[in-house]
């Protein structure tokens, strides 16, 4: 079965650097959420977005946007890196519809901003 | 904001002992989320309950809403079992999760 992927699954960048990361969820799935991972840290909340409409906000910085397009695959772009935002993103994908579903989650892009 | 504490932080198990592990949350939810990470990252959700008991294979869980408790079991531990274990529930009523700190499991031959 088709499961959340997400790309690039590691990313090296450097300070002041932007990247994008990308998130694409089972078909059908038609709301995505974005987690930050830290390390040695429990996941943090960044955004969801239902339908093309960003529907919550979490601690995502100011330098952080992300959108979510026709198809439903989502991107996150990170402008002005700085070396306290390597870490793990994963993105999640449910249903709307069937909102006592559980979530599927993808592998995560690991992110190292030197 | 909901509170999750999950017990214990670090358990280590010898091959085919059984395994327990606990969560507690301070806000009553809808439902409660078990994931599994390895090293690497990438998480599986592993079940979703609002009541009662779920099993799949080995694990089983369950979970008490008056109590606000959840447990994680896994029968007849195996070296592949190792990985974090978090538990996850609904930050006030928003879909989303709010992460416990993690179990990190490992299971010894």
């Amino acid at each position: 079965a088709a499961g959340v992927i997400q790309s690039p699954r590691h990313l090296i960048k450097e300070k002041r650097e932007t990247a994008t990361l990308k998130c694409y969820p089972i078909p059908r799935h038609d709301t995505v959420y974005w987690y930050q991972q830290g390390p040695g840290q429990d996941p943090q909340f960044l955004i969801s977005f239902y339908e093309k409409m960003q529907s919550d906000k979490g601690s995502i910085p100011d330098r952080f946007s992300a959108q979510q397009f026709s198809d439903y695959h989502s991107e996150l772009n990170m402008s002005s890196l700085e070396l306290g935002d390597s870490a793990l993103y994963f993105c999640a994908s449910r249903p709307r519809a069937l909102m006592n579903t559980e979530a599927f989650f993808g592998q995560g892009t690991r992110l190292t901003v030197v | 904001k909901n509170e999750v504490e999950q017990s214990p932080q670090n358990l280590t198990a010898q091959e085919g002992e059984f395994i327990t592990i606990n969560c507690s949350y301070s806000v009553g939810i809808s439902a409660l989320h078990w994931l599994q990470q390895h090293p690497g990252g990438g998480i599986v959700s592993l079940f979703m309950l609002s009541s009662g008991k779920k099993k799949h294979g080995r694990l089983i869980a369950t979970i008490n809403i008056q109590e606000k408790h959840s447990s994680l079991h896994i029968t007849a531990s195996h070296p592949r079992d190792s990985a974090v274990y978090i538990c996850a529930v609904p930050q006030g009523g928003s879909e989303k999760l709010v992460f416990g700190k993690g179990t990190k499991l490992t299971v010894n031959p």
